[in-house]
């Protein structure tokens, strides 16, 4: 069955404190790999995506995520987080082809706090 | 890149009547569209596939009598919750695939709040 597991249910930060929140999916076929946040009471806005090409992707706001095929792995990192990065992450996955829908991870919710 | 647009983006209704909510692709047709409820503090649970011309494919679980979908157009998709109860309370979104099919967008979301 197709599902996306985040490890982490709550993350507390300090500012400036590096983040990493961890993704695994389970997907027959090539995917697509998403992380969107949700900043509260916002709707959801895509952080980064991969498709194919570099694992390695840099997305907005100095976010970045590697997508590792062998531990089908797709974790979001960030080197210095901010208060403004208090949110919700979530990690999402799709088929290549056809019009498949997205399937979500649980979330993980990050606060930062000063 | 591509607009999804939600409408109403907060609704309150009493127990017992229907809801009406549309999505629409604004700058690309979109025969697929995915309907989704997230309730508080939680993921996105999908509801359902929105198939242009066609029945929409519902998850196990969801009551296609009572969550009503219709794709009338190729940029049109209404989820219609029936005889809503304080139960369907919930936050609903839609999403459209882009045409080259490797981007989901996402509506704004619709707040719904049944009394």
């Amino acid at each position: 069955a197709q599902s996306v597991s985040q490890h982490n249910h709550h993350v507390i930060l300090s500012e400036a404190a590096s983040l990493e929140l961890g993704c695994n999916y389970s997907y027959g076929g090539t995917v697509n790999l998403f992380w969107y946040v949700q900043y509260p009471g916002q709707h959801l806005q895509l952080l980064l995506k991969y498709f194919s090409g570099d694992p390695l992707v840099k997305g907005i706001k100095g976010f970045e995520a590697e997508f590792i095929k062998s531990k089908f792995s797709f974790n979001l990192r960030k080197p210095s987080v901010q208060w403004s990065d208090t949110a919700e992450y979530f990690c999402a996955v799709n088929g290549r082809s056809g019009n498949t829908p997205l399937v979500f991870g649980k979330g993980t919710r990050l606060s930062v706090i000063a | 890149g591509a607009v999804v647009s939600q409408h109403p983006s907060r609704v309150i209704c009493k127990s017992g009547t229907s809801v009406k909510i549309e999505c629409r692709s604004l700058d690309f047709q979109a025969t697929t569209m995915f309907w989704y409820r997230q309730f508080p503090k939680q993921s996105l649970m999908l509801m359902a596939t929105s198939n242009e011309g066609s029945k929409a494919t519902y998850e196990q679980g969801v009551e296609k009598d009572k969550f009503l979908i219709n794709h009338a157009s190729l940029t049109l998709s209404t989820l219609t919750v029936t005889s809503a109860h304080p139960e369907d309370s919930s936050f609903y979104i839609c999403s459209a695939r882009d045409p080259t099919g490797t981007e989901a967008f996402f509506g704004q979301g619709t707040r719904l709040t049944v009394v």
